[in-house]
């Protein structure tokens, strides 16, 4: 079936840097969204993609959607503590039309940020 | 405008027992969808409901049950639990289903002893 591999696993960063993490998959995916999730909170929707090549900001946070639509990156600039959380990304899976689609999701990047 | 609710926060059960779990979604929000969150598996979709009605279903056992009232509140239910269904369960809510348009609340931790 279909699988999100998300890197890395965790990072751990010192406050002001930039941060880079990515989501692949085998298969093709027409729709990217990036999510991130607070201890003892639900995931929060960050920004959404819906075309290969799409470049979308919201913030300090930048997305693209891969030109393969099999994959998808996600960059933090200039990390402040706030930003730590475990990031997600997910797509709609494939086999099943209009709105009724249920999501695929990778397993995370954990962040941790230094002051 | 109050988020999504969930009800309890937290539970401890034990195994062969079984479990209720209540989320209610935002106001004028008719569909709601049920994960399951572990760390070694992640988020798995367990089922989505609109208007009463169940419109997707996930890859669970038939021990995952749901059902949604005319509120649109709904309620998950897992019988016969075992220790492997320790979990959080996280519902989302949102006007008609679309995936980049939900809004999840903050979950349920089951813990099965």
């Amino acid at each position: 079936g279909q699988q999100l591999n998300q890197s890395p696993q965790s990072m751990f960063i010192q406050e002001g840097e930039d941060v880079s993490m990515n989501c692949t998959s085998s298969s093709i995916f027409n729709t990217w969204l990036w999510y991130k999730q607070d201890p003892g909170e639900g995931p929060v929707l960050l920004i959404a993609l819906y075309k290969a090549g799409e470049l979308t900001s919201n913030g300090r946070l930048t997305a693209q959607f891969g030109i393969t639509r099999k994959d998808s990156f996600l960059n933090i600039s200039a990390s402040i503590p706030s930003d730590v959380g475990i990031y997600f990304c997910a797509g709609p899976s494939l086999g099943s039309a209009g709105n009724n689609r249920k999501l695929i999701w990778g397993l995370g990047t954990s962040l941790a940020v230094n002051p | 405008k109050a988020g999504v609710t969930q009800t309890p926060r937290y539970l401890i059960k034990t195994r062969g027992q079984q479990v209720t779990l209540s989320c209610s979604p935002i106001s004028g929000h008719r569909s709601v969808s049920w994960y399951q969150q572990t760390p070694g598996q992640g988020l798995q979709f367990l089922f989505e409901y609109f208007s009463e009605t169940q419109r997707n279903k996930g890859n669970f056992p038939g021990r995952f049950s749901g059902r949604q009232f005319s509120n649109s509140r709904s309620e998950m239910n897992v019988s016969t639990l075992e220790l492997g269904d320790s979990a959080l369960y996280l519902c989302a809510s949102s006007v008609s289903g679309r995936t980049d348009t939900q809004y999840f609340g903050p979950g349920t931790r089951l813990t099965v002893l």
